[in-house]
């Protein structure tokens, strides 16, 4: 299993453009998520998906959107970027376990800039 | 919302110490996992906990679930230059809801 994948690993963006960033899960977990991680403040919630069809915000929803039309894949969109959405982010899944066992894993990143 | 205080912040530790950092929270959950995070990386799971009071090792890890389901706590034995990195706890309430302290930077000198 490659577990969660992200692309691209790095991004340059300049104020106003739009953009997708990927990510895609070969576990078959129901739950997905993006975070945001910026210095010095963990992970921050953007928006979370419990299946296929359903999606809902997090804590820092605003300038993001996300579709999950697949139990695999769970792309974030900027719709028109801004300096302050510098930052590194993060796709993680996991599935709501039997007996209480609930894990998320994380894709490897997305370092993106915006100038 | 939920908040988790993870401490400290970060160390600064001779390879060999031991090293302890723990979460707290005003509430309580149902799971706790602690990640360790390398530069350029994203976070890897070191260990779950599910119950309250339980103790789980993973090599020189040890981590246990506060019997009052509100805090955790990690434990790094004899440590190396290799556990450079951040460490990261998050508290799980119900199975989707992840919270997630703001990480304690660790720092071996060999």
């Amino acid at each position: 299993n490659a577990g969660v994948t992200q692309t691209p690993k790095f991004q340059v963006l300049k104020t106003g453009q739009s953009m997708t960033l990927q990510c895609a899960q070969d576990m078959n977990h129901e739950y997905m998520s993006w975070y945001r991680q910026d210095p010095g403040m963990g992970l921050r919630l953007i928006h979370y998906s419990v299946g296929a069809g359903i999606t809902d915000q997090g804590e820092v929803p605003n300038g993001y959107n996300v579709s999950r039309s697949t139990t695999e894949d769970f792309p974030l969109r900027l719709l028109s970027a801004a300096p302050s959405q510098t930052s590194v982010y993060f796709c993680a899944s996991s599935k709501p376990g039997t007996g209480g066992r609930d894990e998320q894993f994380f894709g490897p990143g997305t370092r993106l800039t915006v100038l | 919302g939920q908040q988790l205080n993870q401490s400290p912040q970060s160390m600064f530790i001779q390879e060999g110490e031991d090293v302890s950092m723990n979460c707290t929270s005003s509430s309580i959950f149902n799971t706790w996992l602690w990640y360790k995070q390398d530069p350029g990386e994203g976070p890897v799971l070191l260990i779950a906990l599910y119950k309250a009071g339980e103790l789980t090792s993973n090599g020189r890890l040890t981590a246990q679930f506060g019997i009052t389901r509100k805090d955790s706590f990690l434990n790094i034995s004899a440590s190396i230059p290799s556990d450079v990195g951040i460490y990261f706890c998050a508290g799980v309430y119900n199975f989707n809801k992840f919270y997630f302290g703001s990480g304690t930077k660790l720092n071996v000198k060999p």
